[in-house]
This record gives structure tokens, C-alpha cells and sequence, in this order.
């Protein structure tokens, strides 16, 4: 029980487009879903925080415009990148919590790595 | 505020030997503590969590760790590693599980 699932896996972009990563609980529902920036050899750097059908609060930093999420479901949350540059190349995790009623745990998807060229 | 430190960046060890990985934390209420694996190019795997009640934790994979309130540390500890231990290991804190805090990591490098 509790898997979440992302996808895609990876991509890759020219710089300028928009991409989209979508974060599905596959067998829970998700009161609350979160986003994570990893770089190499790092720890997860927490971007933002959404509950299902309000607006997503994001961490100091993070530029709203550009990371857009969207949490339209209990079971779905999506994180677009906008105008993305070279820069925002990076591996992107997302976590659910919720299983069994309960938040006090975040069970996380296997990642998106994004490649902008 | 709260905060996570891993003590050691890197830990190698020899197969079937034991590991003990450290963390200690801060915070100024009660938390929830967690252990997180993460393999090369994956996700985070919860390992094992304290929420309450008995402070030695067993998780999967042979692992446990211990809570130690008075030393405000969640060290992970495996009493025989293998090959396939060789990962990247978070400990995190949260205070009534909301937001999550995450520590630098530790590499475990399991050598045969």
C-alpha cells in the first residue's frame, strides 16, 4: 500500500518550452501532496505544499510563476515548469501523505529527472 | 525551528559488517522522526518511522533505529550489511507530520 507514482521518469526540453510532471497516490487519497528539488549528491530541498483544491504554498525562493502546481484530485497533483532554462534541469520528487487517514508519514514517488538543453 | 544533522557525509563498511548511521536533531516540540533510503535515480523508500510509544524501531531490510529524547538523536543502525545496502540514507524530523525536514544524507558504501 501507499505508492505514489510520477510521471514521466525524465525528459528532456529545449529551453523556453513548458513541461509538465504529473504525481499520482495509486491506492490512497493524497490530503496533502508535496514537491521536491534534488540536485546532485544533495538532500531534497522542499519547493511547495498543496491540498486538494486550494492553492499551493510555496517555500521561500521558489517562484510561483515558474513552478506552477495544481492539485485537482485527492489521487492527483501536477507540477509545470515553465519557460524552463538549463538551470531548472533537475530531479524533481514528489511525496503524498493521507494513507490510512493518517498524514503523519509522506510516501514519495521515484522522481522526474528533467533535462533542459 | 527544526533541523537534521547527519553526522557523517560518507560511511564505507565491509559486507556482513554492522553500520550505525547517525543523526541528531532540534526541535523545541515533540516530532516524528524518519529514516528514508534512496537508490541512484530513485524515489525516497521509507525505511522505518517513530511516531510514539517504543523507542527502538524496527524497519525493513534488518534495519532499527533508536529514539533518544535526553540525545535528541535517531541513529540507524544494521547489525550486518550487504552489497545491496549501498544507497543514500535521509533521516527527517516533523512536528505533527506536516512539513518534513530532511538531512544532508549519508552515502553507505558496502564493499565486499
Amino acid at each position: 500500500g501507499a505508492v505514489v507514482s510520477q510521471h514521466p521518469s525524465w525528459v528532456i526540453c529545449k529551453s523556453g518550452t513548458s513541461v509538465k510532471i504529473e504525481c499520482r497516490s495509486l491506492d490512497f487519497q493524497a490530503t496533502t501532496m508535496f514537491w521536491y528539488r534534488q540536485f546532485p549528491k544533495q538532500s531534497l530541498m522542499l519547493m511547495a505544499t498543496s491540498n486538494e483544491g486550494s492553492k499551493a504554498t510555496y517555500e521561500q525562493g521558489v517562484e510561483k510563476d515558474k513552478f506552477l502546481i495544481n492539485h485537482a484530485s485527492l489521487t492527483l497533483s501536477t507540477l509545470t515548469v515553465t519557460s524552463a532554462h538549463p538551470e531548472d534541469s533537475s530531479f524533481y520528487i514528489c511525496s503524498a501523505s493521507g494513507a490510512g487517514g493518517s498524514t503523519d508519514t509522506q510516501y514519495f514517488g521515484p522522481g522526474t529527472r528533467l533535462t533542459v538543453l | 525551528a527544526q533541523s537534521v544533522t547527519q553526522l557523517d557525509s560518507q560511511v564505507p563498511v565491509f559486507e556482513e559488517a554492522p553500520v550505525e548511521l547517525r543523526c541528531n536533531y532540534s526541535s523545541s516540540v515533540s516530532v516524528y522522526l524518519f529514516w528514508y533510503v534512496q537508490y541512484p535515480n530513485q524515489g525516497l523508500q521509507l525505511l522505518l518511522k517513530y511516531l510514539s510509544g517504543s523507542t527502538l524501531v524496527k524497519g525493513i531490510n534488518g534495519f532499527e533505529a533508536e529514539f533518544n529524547k535526553s540525545q535528541t538523536s535517531f541513529h540507524l543502525r544494521k547489525p550486518s550489511v550487504h552489497i545491496s545496502d549501498t544507497a543514500e540514507y535521509f533521516c527527517a524530523v516533523s512536528e505533527g507530520g506536516f512539513k518534513t525536514i530532511f538531512g544532508a544524507g549519508t552515502r553507505l558504501f558496502v564493499k565486499a
